[in-house]
């Protein structure tokens, strides 16, 4: 089946650094999106990122589709920004049906 | 106001009962999910509903029925809960324009003993 890889697994940052999350995909994917699950649980939409750079504050993606991959960025990292990180995306003409990644769980420390 | 809500947060409940999960969004969107995230937080989707018809369904055992009265409500209807129903439940829905991305509610945390 469709593969979707994050990488790191974990990551524990002291406040203030920056970090570079990556998603890869083992096939071309449509409706890539960033997802941010905070500790209580909620799932919020970072990013709609098909392809190219988007850029919301202290936050950016890129999405290189025709190398499958797609890199959140995240700077000057705060302890709100802990949580798990997650990339998803649809295959083919299942657009509706996003597969999520494993996630990166990111811990910043005060 | 919440774009997304589900009911109820928490749900324990015996094996063996039936239980059902609430979601209504306000955001006008025309298609709905349901998602649900393990205890290694894997997510993974169930269903789906485009303007109360199903357009996903995946390999759910069919103790899962999902109903959609019109386009702003989803609710999950589980028959017979078995210990492995245990999860966090996530209704979401989505615009037509894609742009705007997926909004999910906060969750159902489903406890089955």
């Amino acid at each position: 089946g469709i593969q979707v890889e994050q990488s790191p697994p974990d990551l524990i940052l002291q406040e203030g650094a920056n970090s570079t999350l990556r998603c890869n995909f083992s096939d071309s994917v449509n409706n890539l999106q960033w997802f941010h699950q905070n500790p209580w649980g909620q799932l919020i939409n970072l990013f709609y990122i098909p392809s190219g750079t988007k850029q919301n504050g202290r936050l950016s993606a890129t999405t290189v589709a025709t190398e499958r991959y797609s890199l959140l960025y995240i700077s000057s990292s705060q302890t709100t920004d802990s949580g798990v990180y997650f990339c998803a995306g649809a295959y083919g003409g299942a657009t509706n049906k996003l597969i999520f990644g494993t996630g990166t769980l990111l811990a910043v420390q005060p | 106001d919440t774009a997304v809500s589900q009911t109820p947060k928490y749900l324990v409940t015996q094996m063996g009962n039936d239980k059902s999960i609430k979601c209504e969004q306000n955001l006008g969107h025309d298609t709905m999910y349901w998602y649900k995230q393990d205890s290694k937080k894997f997510l993974k989707i169930m269903f789906s509903y485009n303007n109360k018809e199903l357009i996903i369904n995946e390999t759910v055992p069919n103790r899962f029925s999902p109903k959609s009265p019109d386009k702003a409500h989803l609710n999950l209807h589980i028959n017979s809960l078995e210990l492995g129903d245990s999860a966090v439940y996530f209704c979401a829905s989505s615009h037509p324009d894609r742009e705007y991305g997926y909004t999910f509610g906060s969750g159902t945390r489903l406890t089955v003993v």
